[in-house]
């Protein structure tokens, strides 16, 4: 079984839809929790991370419950500037600093 | 400040030829770390240091050698490559303080023929 399993997608949204994704973790001791974009072609780069007690910013919600070990982000109102590919990211557990990814979720949003 | 510096940026090999893959960072991140990125798999950890003189195994270290002499500077060495190493190699280092969170370099693309 996977570290961090996500539904690979792909979704495609019109511009101003609200958009959900989810992702599991196997490891109960992970500690640190994250969502990470990533454009065609290049490098991931932090969207946010994610706290127990839920975190906003901006248009992006995310959601951690740990009971079930389970991660969410929401995107509301989508843009065109949100089509990415989007990475669970799970940190933590017995070996401090060891991240691990999900293989990442890919939206497009159409005008 | 550049972040993480990785080079070159695209390469071509020939089976059995060796090389390194040079990633500097200038932010006085104590852990450093490569991940490789094949389709459908998410990144996969290669090796890592949380600091200068140490480096551990991550998930798939087989075919690949690092070191780490400084804080600054963590190379990934290609041994004998081979096609199935063929990849997108990314270099990222660890933001320990307020600012948690990892930052990647903008990635090597390997080809190995």
């Amino acid at each position: 079984r996977k570290e961090v399993e996500q539904d690979p997608g792909p979704f495609n949204v019109p511009e101003g839809a609200t958009v959900a994704f989810n992702c599991t973790y196997s490891n109960s001791a992970s500690q640190s929790f994250f969502w990470y974009r990533q454009d065609c072609r290049k490098e991931p780069k932090l969207l946010m991370s994610v706290y127990s007690s839920g975190n906003e910013d901006g248009r992006f919600t995310a959601q951690l419950n740990r009971a079930s070990q389970y991660i969410s982000l929401l995107i509301r109102d989508s843009k065109l500037s949100d089509s990415a590919t989007y990475l669970c990211v799970v940190g933590g557990g017995s070996t401090l600093g060891r991240l691990y990814f999900g293989r990442g979720t890919q939206l497009t949003v159409w005008p | 400040n550049a972040g993480v510096t990785q080079t070159p940026k695209f390469q071509v090999l020939k089976t059995g030829q060796s090389m390194t893959l040079q990633c500097a960072q200038d932010m006085n991140h104590e852990y450093m770390s490569w991940y490789r990125q094949d389709p459908g798999m998410g990144l996969r950890l290669i090796h890592y240091s949380v600091g200068a003189g140490i480096t551990d195994q991550g998930e798939v270290p087989n075919g690949y050698n690092v070191s780490r002499s400084t804080t600054e500077d963590f190379p990934l060495r290609l041994l004998s490559a081979a096609p199935s190493q063929t990849s997108v190699y990314f270099c990222a280092t660890l933001d320990w303080g307020a600012n948690y969170g990892y930052t990647f370099g903008s990635g090597t693309r390997l080809t190995v023929v």
